[in-house]
């Protein structure tokens, strides 16, 4: 069955180091990934797109790679902040328009 | 833009009772979707419209979930008769065209049913 994995519900870290996030699925063959940024009581707002033939995409301090071969996509935050902390979410095209989410990780980051 | 507006953002009402959750696009996106969120099953897909027709109604887990978009600023999810399990967040969310692939979500209607 298809199954998206992020890495741990929750990630602590200290100000100013880099946060790493690990999004892992299993039978799917995605044309593109998204990571989306939910703060509590808001909804998810899209960070990122990052294609089947791009290994990497930055975006000011964030940093997506992408490895289809390993089926895996890593979403870093460097230099974090504590305005950083949020749930981030990613999620996985099924077809032009469906996206299965993840059940996201949750970051703080401590000042 | 004021982005995705719902309404409400809040909702308690008895099991039984019809429910009816409203939203209103980003003028110019001709794609529509509306999502629940819950703990136990994430953010899931009800239903997907695109210029206001409705094209993938999978995810509405039953008959008593309707959604309409009778124009291209304005649609609602119905539920009716509401149940306790319905309980969740309800977002929407709409997107630019069919070949845009982010999606822009609204603050969502926090649904309790009791």
């Amino acid at each position: 069955s298809q199954k998206i994995e992020q890495n741990s519900e929750a990630l602590n870290i200290q100000e100013g180091k880099t946060a790493t996030l690990t999004c892992n699925y299993t039978n799917y063959s995605p044309a593109y990934l998204q990571w989306y940024r939910q703060d509590p009581g808001r909804g998810p707002v899209f960070l990122l797109l990052i294609r089947e033939n791009e290994k990497e995409k930055r975006k000011e301090r964030l940093k997506v790679t992408f490895d289809t071969t390993l089926k895996q996509s890593l979403f870093h935050i460097t230099a974090s902040q504590p305005a950083d902390s949020a749930t981030y979410l990613c999620a996985l095209d099924i077809n032009d328009y469906k996206l299965s989410f993840g059940a996201g990780t949750t970051v703080t980051v401590r000042a | 833009d004021a982005g995705v507006i719902q309404s409400p953002r809040h909702e308690v009402t008895e099991m039984g009772q019809e429910v009816t959750l409203r939203c209103k696009p980003i003028s110019g996106h001709n794609s529509l979707f509306w999502y629940r969120q819950t703990m136990m099953r994430g953010l899931e897909l009800l239903i997907y419209f695109n210029n206001n027709v409705p094209i993938d109604d999978s995810g509405m887990p039953e008959d008593r979930f309707s959604a309409k978009m009778p124009n291209a600023s304005f649609s609602t999810l119905k539920i009716q008769p509401s149940e306790p399990r319905d309980s969740a967040v309800y977002f929407c969310a709409s997107r630019p065209t069919q070949t845009s692939y982010e999606q822009y979500f609204g603050p969502g209607t926090r649904l309790t049913v009791t």
